[in-house]
């Protein structure tokens, strides 16, 4: 079973700290890792992808791999009480044994529960 | 359309009904996924499109599950004869080349089987 990892939370910050949420996934496949945010009662939004090891920087958010340690973290700078949501950690997985063509999709964590403390 | 279109919103089933889940991707995108989320968890993959080839569905939970997309663009989820167990959020998200690439999703599906 490939599987991403994540602590549910959930997980308070206080409103202008630095919040960090961890994922780890167990394929060692996995080449393409997304961070996705969820508003209660609404679809996936994708914030960040990354592809290689290190540091990618957009605005308030840093993503993090370490396909090493099997290890991606997420970092909101400045946290606002509207980055409270659910964060989904995603990794691209080969999956089942009638994928074609080497085809894969992507395999989800459970997310975790973040809350921005005004 | 400027982003992916899910229809209708809200389903809600008779157990044994058949249901029909339709999914607009996002113009020029390739790849089209189907997931299944339940309360508190993560997205579930159920299949994936590529162009009108269904290139896996391994993740369909039987055969009352069918997903179409004839022409490489409009895909159709079809659950026949509904249970109680199939009660979720269906998501429908797609990507400009593969898996491996940006997903976008769709507001989902909230199907209810009663």
């Amino acid at each position: 079973q490939k599987e991403v990892e994540q602590n549910s939370g959930p997980l308070s910050v206080p409103e202008g700290a630095i919040a960090s949420l961890n994922c780890t996934y167990s394929d060692r496949g996995s080449q393409s890792f997304f961070w996705y945010r969820q508003y209660s009662g609404k679809s996936p939004e994708l914030i960040m992808s990354i592809y290689s090891n290190g540091d990618k920087e957009d605005g308030r958010f840093t993503a993090q791999l370490n396909k090493a340690s099997q290890y991606v973290s997420l970092l909101i700078r400045d946290s606002q009480p509207s980055d409270s949501a659910t964060y989904l950690c995603a990794a691209d997985v080969l999956l089942g044994p009638n994928s074609g063509g080497g085809a894969d999709g992507l395999t989800f964590g459970k997310g975790t529960h973040l809350i921005i403390q005004p | 359309g400027a982003g992916v279109s899910q229809s209708p919103r809200y389903k809600v089933a008779k157990r044994g009904q058949d249901v029909a889940l339709r999914c607009d991707p996002i113009s020029g995108h390739v790849s089209l996924f189907w997931y299944q989320q339940a309360l508190g968890q993560g997205p579930e993959f159920l299949t994936y499109f590529q162009n009108e080839a269904q290139l896996d569905k391994s993740g369909l939970p039987s055969d009352r599950f069918f997903a179409e997309r004839p022409e490489g663009s409009v895909s159709t989820l079809k659950i026949q004869r509904t249970q109680q167990e199939d009660s979720a959020v269906y998501l429908c998200a797609s990507s400009l080349e593969g898996p491996r690439t940006e997903a976008f999703f769709g507001q989902g599906t909230r199907l209810t089987v009663v």
